[in-house]
């Protein structure tokens, strides 16, 4: 399979744990993102690499989150201390640094925090 | 601020009708605009990437189109199918401050009736 991967797919945890997903993204593309999806609503952009440089980073992610991505290939996102407001389906997303820039996502992992 | 809306919210056709969702954005000054399709508790597939010179674009049974200046797009499905269930995101990618991320719409649910 040569699209974005991300695991795990499913994550419960308990108020206060921490939790690491991981993304692996199309193999040539230089370009990676995280979106976070409500319920009933778009997803909406976390942060952003361009190989290992994290360029972006959205208002959303507050200090309890935290993304790498140290070799420019897969990426992790950690969020410490969850809170039941976390509960989410985290998507990630790669692309290749071109004018088009067409990005694909994987299957995202979802977040129950209990 | 970039906002991106689409109507309808929800769409309930009988199978084989011909239908077309709308996505409007506030800011005209994008790079390219890409619709998707997500099906429940899953990753989102790319349909169509239409960049911000061209008018439309077509794949299979999809063609959507893009006015920039007016700030709206239409995805067109022909001869609907009950696989076609889903929900369909526009999103809109642009280039205030040298962003990369997309700015998504809430999404329109579609349901194609057998």
């Amino acid at each position: 399979d040569t699209g974005v991967s991300q695991n795990p797919r499913h994550k419960i945890t308990k108020r206060g744990q921490n939790v690491t997903f991981r993304c692996d993204p199309i193999s040539e593309h230089n370009r990676l993102y995280w979106y976070r999806q409500t319920l009933g609503q778009g997803p909406e952009f976390l942060t952003y690499f361009q190989n290992e440089a994290q360029l972006e980073k959205s208002r959303l992610l507050s200090d309890r989150f935290s993304a790498e991505r140290p070799k420019g290939s897969f990426s992790t996102l950690e969020i410490q201390r969850t809170e039941q407001g976390d509960s989410a389906m985290y998507l990630c997303a790669s692309s290749l640094e071109q004018v088009w820039d067409e990005q694909f996502f994987g299957p995202g992992t979802r977040l129950t925090v209990l | 601020k970039q906002e991106v809306t689409q109507i309808p919210a929800a769409l309930s056709v009988p199978e084989g009708e011909n239908l077309v969702l709308n996505c409007s954005f506030t800011d005209s000054a994008i790079y390219n605009l890409q619709w998707f399709r997500q099906d429940p508790g899953k990753g989102l597939t790319s349909l169509l990437l239409i960049q911000s010179s061209q008018r439309e674009q077509t794949s299979g049974r999809l063609n959507a189109s893009l006015d920039k200046s007016s700030g709206r797009s239409t995805l067109y499905i022909a001869a609907s199918q009950p696989g076609d269930s889903a929900t369909y995101l526009c999103a809109v990618r642009g280039f205030q401050g040298g962003s990369e991320k997309l700015v998504f719409g809430k999404g329109t649910k579609l349901t194609v009736n057998p």
